[in-house]
């Protein structure tokens, strides 16, 4: 059964801090991972990795995959009282088949 | 670009009622799907779309939930009859192939439903 583990479940930081977010995963076939941030109902999209594209950044935000060991990390330096929300991982596998969510990792940044 | 509609984006039943939500993916977006998220949890999915068709229905509780997608465009999905643990936001999804190979997830803003 295809499985996306995150650690760590919830996390306590200060303004300015840098934060290291976990996903590890088993799933047939492995096609892409994406990491989304949900700060109400509706999460947002914040990078896709594939085979094609390990490493991605944006801003004070950036992401790494590593297929081989089966697990992708996402940085968040120079926190903010903004980035407070849940973070979610979702890798998908073959085309078609659907995504399968890790439990998310729900961040607090305090001022 | 018009985001994935939703509606409604809040209903509270009592338990044994039914209730129906609607989704609109993005244009040309062939597939669908929705997502159950309880509290303090992932989505999790309930039914895949693709065009009409249903890909993947495994974890949809077919006593009491139904979902379709007659014309391969907008999509309902209810429940009849309610119980209280089916309290969650359930989320609509659409998707596109990425020039890269991979596929992008686009949300609806969500229906926070409560079953009282």
């Amino acid at each position: 059964e295809d499985k996306v583990v995150q650690s760590p479940l919830s996390l306590v930081v200060h303004e300015g801090d840098t934060v290291t977010l976990n996903c590890s995963y088993e799933v047939t076939n492995f096609r892409s991972l994406l990491w989304y941030k949900q700060e109400k109902k509706a999460p947002t999209f914040l990078f896709m990795l594939t085979s094609s594209g390990i490493e991605k950044k944006s801003g004070r935000l950036s992401s790494i995959l590593d297929k081989k060991e089966l697990f992708s990390i996402l940085n968040i330096t120079a926190t903010q009282t903004g980035d407070s929300a849940i973070y979610l991982c979702a890798v998908g596998g073959n085309y078609g088949q659907n995504f399968v969510f890790g439990p998310g990792t729900r961040l607090s940044v305090l001022p | 670009e018009a985001g994935v509609a939703q509606s409604p984006r809040y209903k509270i039943i009592e338990k044994r009622q039914s209730v129906a939500f609607w989704c609109n993916p993005i244009s040309g977006h062939a597939t669908l799907y929705w997502y159950q998220q309880i509290l303090g949890q992932g989505p999790k999915l309930l039914i895949q779309f693709q065009n009409n068709g249903v890909v993947d229905d495994s974890q949809l509780p077919k006593d009491r939930f139904s979902a379709e997608r007659l014309k391969g465009v907008d999509s309902t999905l209810k429940i009849q009859p309610a119980k209280l643990e089916d309290s969650a936001v359930y989320l609509c999804a659409s998707s596109l192939v990425a020039q890269s190979g991979g596929e992008k997830l686009f949300f609806g803003s969500g229906t926070q439903l409560s079953v009282l």
